[in-house]
């Protein structure tokens, strides 16, 4: 089942504004990360931000994680057409096995508009 | 070098068929692990490889599913009796396992599985 839930399902904005998606999660957490999905290049890896951190960035990304809370944001900055995907968070929960599968929520479907 | 690999790309089976799908993880990762992705869904956990040991196959859905890695490098997920709910994207994944701290997963294109 999926843990977390993106809000919102779908984002449509001007290139070059702030894109800004959030996530929320149900259980306690090791990390949450963020991948984008597009048609092009399949999932990928954006950011990796550990439950003892709050914020963190890479280049035009931000991410923050409030565990009180149980909900993490994704900013994007200056938004291009290539932005133009699917975001998910995703959960891991570090059980001493050495890896686990991640939890992903259902996505946020993002358009930039040139 | 080369990222996660898959193959077919795209299957189309009849209900009731076996399928296999390949993943090829990138070399060295010790670590493997298999996704479900439903259209406009999320990815769901499905199984996971340490080497050739299974660790954890908690999210197979039905004992049609089965996986393995034996040789602890390529890994195939077989779908026996295929139903039409099990139409999906599959994505194989692959990681650097370092022993305590959690890596990123590299994921492959996915097999578009279509059940007819």
């Amino acid at each position: 089942s999926q843990q977390g839930e993106e809000d919102p399902q779908a984002l449509s904005i001007q290139e070059g504004e702030n894109a800004t998606m959030n996530c929320s999660y149900k259980t306690s957490i090791n990390n949450l990360q963020w991948y984008r999905q597009n048609s092009g290049r399949g999932l990928v890896h954006l950011i990796l931000i550990r439950s003892n951190e709050r914020e963190k960035h890479s280049g035009r990304l931000r991410v923050t994680l409030d565990t009180s809370k149980k909900s993490s944001s994704l900013l994007i900055t200056a938004s291009r057409a290539a932005d133009t995907a699917s975001y998910f968070c995703a959960t891991a929960k570090y059980s001493g096995g050495g890896a686990d599968g991640l939890t992903f929520g259902k996505g946020t479907h993002l358009i930039i508009q040139p | 070098g080369a990222g996660v690999s898959q193959s077919p790309r795209y299957k189309v089976a009849k209900r009731g068929q076996d399928v296999a799908l390949r993943c090829d993880p990138i070399s060295g990762h010790v670590s493997l692990f298999w996704y479900q992705q439903a259209l406009g869904q999320g990815p769901e956990f499905l199984t996971y490889f340490q080497n050739e040991a299974q660790l954890d196959k908690s999210g197979l859905p039905s004992d049609r599913f089965f996986a393995e890695r034996p040789e602890g490098s390529v890994s195939t997920l077989k779908i026996q009796r295929t139903q039409q709910e099990d139409s999906a994207v599959y994505l194989c994944a692959s990681s650097f396992f370092s022993g305590v701290i959690y890596n990123e997963q590299f994921f492959g294109p996915g097999t578009r599985l279509t059940v007819l």
